[in-house]
């Protein structure tokens, strides 16, 4: 089955810096992959969605790229604030026969300090 | 306000006594999932439901049932619940298989 890694340590980094979260995966390339952001005791709660045929999104201060030849996703946090702070998970889907079939990674702490 | 609502958010109980964990939608949503997360582990689905009458397994559906009698709800069903189905869990839906979910706030069970 399909394996997805993300940094298990926590990524501490200086308000105003860029936050950049690696996604890696394995076996099959996923039709859309989605970047969710998870506040301790809440539910995640949707930041991005990239298709496979799409190389970059973009929203506001966030980024999001999709290389299936590395089979890695990036996400970065540009000017970086405290209230960036979460837990950052990405999400995998198939395409065709697997729709509604989602995959999790366990998720990247973020610590930004003032 | 759009929302994913679970019930109940807390439960302490013991083993082999059933339970039932709903969750309700008011976004008219095709698509609904359940997860459980575990440290370490990340969310793991456990069951989806493409539409109403229709579901499927997930990553981890041993030890638990759903049904999707009607679109807005999507109930979980622990008949023998074990002190390994201690957890996380989250609902969300979504227009379709495919899109953003939207998240419940969560239950915890314990299970002792």
């Amino acid at each position: 089955s399909q394996k997805i890694e993300q940094n298990s340590e926590a990524l501490n980094i200086q308000e105003g810096k860029t936050a950049t979260l690696t996604c890696n995966y394995t076996n099959y390339s996923p039709a859309y992959l989605q970047w969710y952001r998870q506040d301790p005791g809440r539910g995640p709660v949707f930041l991005l969605l990239i298709r496979e045929n799409e190389k970059e999104k973009r929203k506001e201060r966030l980024k999001v790229t999709f290389d299936t030849t590395l089979k890695q996703s990036l996400f970065h946090i540009t000017a970086s604030q405290p209230a960036d702070s979460a837990t950052y998970l990405c999400a995998l889907v198939r395409a065709t026969d697997s729709w509604g079939k989602f995959q999790f990674g366990a998720g990247t702490q973020v610590v930004v300090t003032p | 306000e759009a929302q994913v609502t679970q019930n109940p958010r807390y439960l302490i109980t013991v083993t082999g006594k059933k339970l039932t964990v709903t969750c309700s939608q008011n976004m008219n949503h095709e698509y609904m999932s359940w997860y459980r997360q575990d440290p370490g582990l990340g969310l793991r689905q456990i069951y989806y439901s493409m539409n109403v009458e229709v579901t499927d397994k997930g990553d981890v559906p041993e030890g638990y049932k759903v049904s999707r009698k009607e679109k807005r709800n999507f109930p979980l069903i622990l008949e023998s619940p074990s002190p390994n189905q201690t957890s996380l869990y989250f609902c969300a839906s979504s227009p379709n298989g495919n899109q953003p979910q939207h998240f419940g706030d969560g239950t915890r069970l314990s299970i002792l």
